[in-house]
């Protein structure tokens, strides 16, 4: 069962365009929301995330947006660049669960055409 | 400071050969996750510790797989015999107790069992 829903599995956009890519989750209980980035050939790097209580996070190029009530986030990749082509994940975890465990989900590839 | 550190990046073998593979997470972090990504199957949290003692194993395919950790700075997973089918790449990934969602992955060790 996944815990979270992820969506596309995979994207193309050109250069300079903007990028989004959706999640969703049942579990009322999570309160912590992190993107990962991968590159082939790499482990997932740990790219924004972010809590419950505020309902979008910008860092450079890169938004999380929040939606509590409809249960889902999606990351906004602003001027997408060939440079962020990757494997991109979402997921959730909840303070209460034992050791802070993710649930990941299945990934969106991502490819930026220059 | 050094990342996660797995050993070896890959590894080939036989079916039914016994696999070891090895992870030496951040200097600091209390906590341990060992995943396994396949495309079928996507991330797939396998084993996580907590100061060295498991804590959820529940993800652990079945008995073939073992994972220790006999000090804070080693842990190791261990595949006997190991299967075609068990041909994935395998994260180690390492958070803190302040920060513990935050999971720092290693490389990972590519398997390819033949």
């Amino acid at each position: 069962q996944q815990q979270v829903k992820q969506s596309p599995q995979s994207l193309i956009v050109q250069k300079g365009g903007i990028s989004i890519i959706n999640c969703a989750y049942e579990n009322t209980a999570f309160d912590y929301f992190p993107w990962y980035q991968q590159f082939p050939g790499k482990g997932p790097a740990l790219l924004i995330a972010i809590r419950p209580d505020v309902s979008e996070k910008k860092e450079g190029r890169f938004t999380i947006s929040f939606n509590k009530s409809a249960k889902q986030f999606s990351l906004h990749i602003m001027d997408s660049q060939p440079g962020d082509s990757a494997t991109y994940f979402c997921a959730a975890s909840t303070r209460l669960s034992r050791g802070g465990r993710l649930y990941f989900g299945r990934g969106t590839q991502l490819t930026v055409w220059p | 400071d050094a990342g996660v550190i797995q050993s070896p990046r890959h590894e080939v073998t036989e079916m039914g050969q016994e696999v070891t593979l090895r992870c030496k997470p951040i200097s600091g972090h209390d906590y341990l996750f060992w995943y396994r990504q396949t495309m079928m199957r996507g991330l797939e949290l396998l084993i996580y510790f907590n100061n060295n003692v498991p804590i959820d194993d529940s993800g652990m395919p079945e008995d073939r797989f073992s994972a220790k950790m006999p000090n804070a700075s080693f842990s190791t997973l261990k595949i006997q015999p190991s299967e075609p089918r068990d041909s994935a790449v395998y994260f180690c990934a390492s958070s803190p107790r302040d920060r513990v969602n935050e999971q720092y992955f290693g490389p990972g060790t590519r398997l390819t069992v033949t």
